[in-house]
């Protein structure tokens, strides 16, 4: 079983609001993830991180940033929401030995911008 | 860059065998995994290859042939809880290692 955390699950504010999606994984894992999901769309990879004080930006362009101070720890920052910025973020993490291609999601923050 | 392409939806009866296609254009190719996301929920990990040829995990299998920049993921027996999505994801060394995601299969499973 996956131990890994998202709050809040659903999300709904103005805009120019700065908000903070938070993730927390329980495994020690040393790599985490954040991806930007649109309803019945692929994910895209936004940040990255392979430790403490690593990350990294994705694939997707965002305007969010993410720090990891601690290896459990992985939280989004929005300093400004838009509507643009509405859509589903997930949040993973894995191993970097062993079986570092299996990815553990989290049940992700349903974010809407009004 | 690199591309994924999956058929949009796949539809079929209950303990039925169907196979979900996955061809991908990358020029740092490393491997690639599978995951199902029912409505609402969050990715689950199903397999990952990377070398040629079948995986097999109880229903389900994948396999990947690298010369041909494809792979499918197998389910047999199909049960209604099988009905979710499903994505491709090639691991890529251009992209640190990191997984760039399918467009992803929709798959009905119907009584």
């Amino acid at each position: 079983e996956a131990d890994i955390y998202q709050t809040p699950r659903y999300l709904v504010i103005g805009t120019g609001k700065k908000i903070t999606l938070e993730c927390s994984q329980t495994m020690g894992h040393d790599k985490m993830y954040w991806y930007q999901q649109d309803p019945g769309m692929e994910l895209h990879l936004i940040h990255y991180s392979y430790g403490v004080n690593s990350t990294e930006k994705g694939d997707l362009s965002s305007e969010s940033t993410v720090s990891r101070i601690r290896t459990e720890h992985f939280p989004l920052t929005l300093e400004s929401a838009r509507p643009s910025h509405t859509s589903q973020y997930l949040c993973a993490s894995s191993e970097s030995q062993g079986v570092p291609y299996e990815q553990y999601f989290g049940p992700g923050t349903r974010l809407t911008v009004t | 860059g690199q591309s994924l392409e999956q058929p949009s939806e796949v539809t079929a009866v209950e303990g039925a065998i169907v196979q979900i296609n996955c061809t991908y254009q990358t020029s740092g190719f490393y491997g690639l995994s599978w995951y199902q996301q029912h409505d609402g929920g969050a990715p689950t990990f199903l397999s990952y290859n990377a070398l040629d040829g079948l995986e097999e995990t109880g229903r389900f299998s994948s396999f990947l042939s690298r010369s041909d920049s494809y792979g499918y993921l197998l389910l047999q027996e199909l049960q209604m809880k099988d009905s979710a999505s499903y994505f491709c994801a090639v691991r890529d060394r251009n992209y640190g290692q990191n997984f760039v995601f399918g467009p992803g299969t929709r798959l009905s499973v119907l009584p």
